[in-house]
């Protein structure tokens, strides 16, 4: 597509349910991210692809964060157990080949809502 | 470790206004520096960006100079518009390839 994609926009939860979110990179892109925005907070770090490069995951908050990418492109990330201080919005961003956080050329989508209850 | 402070919102000009955004970083050796602008409804987009010391990034009307005397990224705009009204975030990477650090984002608010 044109741009990244984010499914759901918005997600309500109760506490204790397992959530997956979804983010579709834009076509080529080979590196693709995961934050984290909490109210007031800046964007936190979760997750990192590259590539069949194996993740960087030291950003997960917990282990009951987990991320996986399907054929160098679409990404899932999978929290287990709802907390209520896992609410925030996720957004997921993608760089081309070669370029990434060291240029600082990501593509973001709108973010996917979660609201743990 | 690496942090970035930017100024508080929100903030309201009328139009035609002058605008500045504050950003001070803390970073160790030579990083790079960064504004994203999230507009209403929309995802987080690079707006410009400096990648050495006095290097002056400029979009939109928009510029930042690089101040490494003073680890500072103020955003600046001579005439805001309405379309301005948006959320910019100013951001820092200190050498790691994987990890921008992000201030908390400013919001603008520009009237007709």
């Amino acid at each position: 597509g044109a741009g990244v994609s984010q499914s759901p926009s918005n997600k309500v939860t109760e506490k204790g349910k397992d959530v997956e979110l979804r983010c579709d990179p834009i076509s080529g892109h080979t590196a693709l991210y995961w934050y984290r925005q909490s109210l007031g907070q800046g964007l936190e770090f979760l997750i990192y692809f590259q590539g069949n490069s194996a993740p960087d995951k030291s950003g997960l908050p917990s282990d009951r964060f987990s991320a996986e990418r399907t054929g160098g492109s679409v990404s899932t990330l999978t929290i287990q157990r709802t907390q209520q201080e896992d609410s925030a919005v996720y957004l997921c961003a993608s760089s081309r080949p070669g370029q990434g956080s060291n240029t600082g050329e990501l593509f973001f989508g709108e973010g996917s809502r979660l609201t743990v209850l | 470790g690496n942090s970035v402070t930017q100024m508080e919102g929100p903030v309201t000009l009328s139009e035609e206004a002058f605008l500045t955004i504050n950003c001070t970083y803390t970073a160790t050796g030579y990083p790079s520096l960064f504004w994203y602008v999230q507009y209403p409804g929309e995802g987080l987009q690079l707006l410009l960006k400096a990648t050495k010391a006095d290097d002056k990034g400029s979009n939109k009307g928009f510029e930042a100079t690089y101040r490494k005397e003073t680890t500072s990224f103020h955003l600046e705009k001579g005439s805001v518009q309405v379309s301005d009204s948006a959320v910019y975030f100013c951001a820092v990477n200190a050498g790691n390839n994987r990890k921008l650090i992000w201030g908390l984002g400013t919001s603008l608010a520009v009237n007709p």
